[in-house]
């Protein structure tokens, strides 16, 4: 079975805050995805990785930056959390064998910044 | 550019009825990928089906039915005899064919099914 872990299910932080969202998978996926959740919004991309070291952004990049230094890992950092960075975030990975592979998801993090 | 519409916001049902979750998507590519995952109250969403575009054959899975037009650019989503663990959040997907491109998600449709 496929497992992507988020490093936490809740989350609270001060606004000003720098936040570490991790993600872990543990099927030897190249892709891996960090998208964020709102209700009426859907889901929407913030950035994805295809390999180690890489990184592309996605539809709302702002306000967040990652970080892949291991394939399994992929880290979502809010550099000075806002107030309109309450969500939910969830983490995807996927494996690229050239064509478009299933994405299997996180438990997602409920992030709140007061 | 890509896009999916999930045309309803929320759907309730009573348990017992077979309800249809509507898809529709646009896209220039003539290969692409559609996905339906469910997420229910625990908040991980949960893969159903992933189908290719030149696959439109329909797909049947226990109670789980998807109806695959290529004419219409839909893919509907019907759940027979429905029942309370039914209720979720359904969202719909579209992808490109290669490999490391991301999803693009549809708003969602929100099923509630009434015992």
């Amino acid at each position: 079975d496929v497992k992507v872990t988020q490093s936490s299910r809740y989350l609270v932080k001060r606004t000003g805050e720098k936040v570490f969202l991790e993600c872990v998978q543990d099927m030897d996926h190249e892709n891996m995805f960090w998208y964020r959740q709102d209700p009426g919004l859907g889901l929407r991309l913030i950035y994805f990785s295809y390999d180690v070291k890489m990184k592309e952004k996605g539809d709302i990049p702002e306000g967040y930056s990652v970080s892949r230094e291991k394939k399994e890992r992929f880290s979502l950092i809010l550099e000075s959390a806002s107030t309109n960075q309450t969500s939910m975030y969830l983490c995807a990975s996927s494996p690229n064998s050239g064509q478009q592979e299933t994405q299997y998801f996180g438990p997602g993090t409920r992030l709140l910044v007061l | 550019a890509q896009k999916v519409t999930q045309a309803q916001t929320e759907i309730s049902v009573v348990e017992k009825e077979d309800v249809t979750l509507d898809c529709v998507y646009e896209t220039r590519d003539t290969t692409y990928y559609l996905f339906w995952y469910k997420q229910p109250p625990s908040g991980e969403l949960v893969f159903l089906i992933r189908r290719n575009s030149f696959d439109e054959q329909n797909e049947i899975s226990g109670r789980y039915s998807w109806n695959f037009q290529k004419s219409t650019s839909s893919f509907n989503f019907t759940i027979t005899a429905s029942q309370v663990v039914d209720s979720a959040v359904y969202f719909c997907a579209l992808s490109e064919e290669e490999g490391n491109t991301p999803l693009v998600f549809g708003k969602g449709t929100r099923l509630s099914v009434i015992a």
